[in-house]
Order: structure tokens, then sequence, then C-alpha cells
């Protein structure tokens, strides 16, 4: 029983590189959610989707963009990577609206 | 403005003791969700306690329980009898419904870290 995977775990980028983070779900949960987490901010929401084939904005979208192609994927992509995105990446799934999200176990990316 | 607040970025209780984090909303959708998720250092989520705006009774789930004030928009968790594995951070969370042009979007307060003393 996976839950919610990110793929990876850990990276270093350089300042300009682009990366894509992958978040994988079993749970045939309807909706997903990236946010990254720094110290003192909490959680804050980057880009969500509430079923296959759409996506949103969050909080703090500006430099990221997803996908969500297939149900159970949901993809992260940075373009031009800058030291400001340097931070822990959570993804989250749930089922409906009105149940918990489940996380998984965070990227955390280093931007040089 | 900000969604979801947690004023309190830290907190000290005794062992054996109750200790009540506190978390105020704002949102202008009569149909949401409230939650409250536990992050040790070891870094992942877990999810605690569930609250719906139109749930009449306050939630509970073993130690913790929520004091859900709807007309004050606050949503306390109480843990009780705290234990040495309680010290983490805690985050508040809220769903709103689409009403509110939320579209079921899951947005966090900052935290409260919590340490358990002997």
């Amino acid at each position: 029983n996976a839950g919610v995977t990110q793929t990876p775990k850990f990276r270093v980028l350089k300042t300009g590189q682009s990366m894509t983070l992958l978040c994988a779900q079993d749970m045939n949960h309807e909706y997903m959610y990236w946010y990254r987490q720094d110290p003192g901010m909490g959680l804050r929401l980057i880009h969500y989707s509430v079923g296959e084939g759409t996506t949103a904005k969050g909080e703090v979208p500006d430099g990221y963009n997803v996908s969500r192609l297939k149900k159970q994927n949901f993809l992260l992509g940075l373009e031009s990577a800058a030291p400001s995105q340097t931070s822990v990446y959570f993804c989250a799934s749930s089922y409906r609206a009105n149940t918990e999200a489940f996380f998984g176990q965070g990227t955390r990316l280093t931007v040089v | 403005a900000q969604k979801i607040t947690q004023t309190q970025p830290g907190m000290f209780v005794q062992e054996k003791e109750a200790v009540t984090l506190d978390c105020t909303y704002d949102t202008s959708d009569p149909s949401y969700g409230l939650f409250w998720y536990k992050q040790p250092s070891s870094g992942e989520m877990i999810f605690l306690i569930y609250q719906g705006s139109y749930d009449q009774q306050n939630a509970t789930e073993g130690r913790y329980s929520l004091n859900f004030q709807k007309a004050r928009k606050s949503a306390n968790l109480v843990i009780s009898a705290s234990q040495l594995g309680d010290s983490a951070m805690y985050f508040c969370a809220m769903r709103e419904g689409p009403a509110a042009g939320g579209g079921n979007k899951l947005t966090f307060g900052t935290g409260t870290q919590l340490k358990v003393e002997l």
C-alpha cells in the first residue's frame, strides 16, 4: 500500500536549471495538491487539481507549472530554478472535499 | 489576507497535562472543513482530526478534540494527557468549497511548535 509517493526525495539544482517533481497516488483520489514548506511560513499551496485534466493556482504559483494528465499523477515543474525555490516540497491527495489529505514524504530541493 | 491564523509559534506543556493549540479561520463559504495535522521532527504529515462546518458536535479522536466555535471562527485543538511523543509541529488547515472561489483548495496555517516536558 504505497499511498502517496514523491520522486525524487532530494535534489540539488543549479540556478537556471529545470526539473520535474513527480507525485503518484494509488488511492484513486480526485484532489491533489503541491505545497512548499519554509521555516516559519507553514505549508503554502503552489498549485492543486480537483480532477484529471484540471489544475488551479494556489497561493504561490509563480515560477512553477503543473500537469495532471493521469488521475494518479500530479507533476510539478520548475522551468528555471532560482535560489528562492529552495524548500521542502510536499504533495498531498484526498478522495473528497471532506476527507483528510494524505501526504507524501516530501522532496528537499536546494537551488545553488 | 491570512485564511488560517495560528498565533502561537511555540508552546510548552508538562507531561500528562492538557494543552490547547489555537486556530482561527476566515471564510465566506458556508461549507468548509477544518483539519489538524501533526508534523514530528522526522518530517511526515500525520492527520489528526477533522471538523465539518455543518457538524453539530465537536470532533474527537482519542486524546484529540477540536473545540469548534463557529461564530468566533475558531477551531482549537485540545490534546489531553500530553505525552513526550506529542512534541511536534501542529498545523491547522481549512478546505473551502467552490462558493467562496476556493475551489476546494486546502490551505494551512503557519503552525505551532509544541514541546512536552517531563
